[in-house]
């Protein structure tokens, strides 16, 4: 079964405390893998696209990466407007259609 | 540059009404999506087109219609409305299918 999860759920985290969001993915024929970020009331904004194992891009504070089977979110030194919840999606077969992952809501403590 | 506006952004509907969601997007892209966002369910697929006159099912198709006579707009209606249909609805659009999508600001709708 094509297939998103994300890990975990809830993360709360002091400013300046690095940590990583896991997106882990089971579907055939990947053509790219979408982080998003939604805040509370409003549509998720576009990230990241990642294609191919060892990819990586940087945005700020975040970077994310992608391997055979997960994508990490890495967020380094956190500060409290990166408190959202990131949503991880994937582009597969014939594309023009996500699979979401059900998010990790970020929440940042000054 | 609008980017992607949904309408209405609060609608309340008695069980069995109909309703159109509306989407239009000013980008000229050809890759229009809609989703339905539960708590605990996240985003799931409901109808999606690669162009105008093209459209395909998604995740959760029931109960919900669309169109695509044009590349600007792609609404979503729904033929009878059922309590389960409370949700929170949101149409994103793109220029290509391997490309990020651009989300509106979504529609909440509550069905009584």
């Amino acid at each position: 079964e094509d297939q998103v999860t994300q890990s975990p759920e809830a993360l709360r985290l002091q400013e300046g405390e690095s940590s990583s969001l896991n997106c882990s993915y089971t579907v055939s024929g990947l053509r790219g893998l979408f982080w998003y970020r939604q805040d509370p009331g409003k549509g998720p904004e576009f990230l990241f696209t990642l294609y191919s194992a060892g990819e990586e891009k940087e945005k700020e504070r975040l970077k994310a990466t992608l391997t055979k089977k997960e994508s990490f979110l890495h967020i380094t030194a956190p500060k409290p407007e990166d408190s959202a919840t990131y949503l991880c999606a994937v582009s597969y077969n014939q594309g023009g259609k996500l699979i979401f992952g059900q998010g990790t809501e970020l929440s940042v403590k000054p | 540059n609008a980017g992607v506006t949904q309408t209405p952004k609060f609608q309340v509907l008695k069980t069995g009404q109909s309703m159109t969601l509306q989407c239009a997007q000013d980008m000229n892209h050809e890759y229009m999506s809609w989703y339905r966002q539960d708590p605990g369910m996240g985003l799931r697929l409901i109808h999606y087109s690669v162009g105008a006159g093209i459209t395909d099912q998604g995740e959760v198709p029931n109960g919900y219609n669309v169109s695509r006579s044009t590349t600007e707009d792609f609404p979503l209606r729904l033929l009878s409305a059922a309590p389960s249909q409370t949700s929170v609805y949101f149409c994103a659009s793109s220029y290509d299918r391997d490309y990020g999508y651009t989300f509106g600001s979504g529609t909440r709708l509550t069905v009584v």
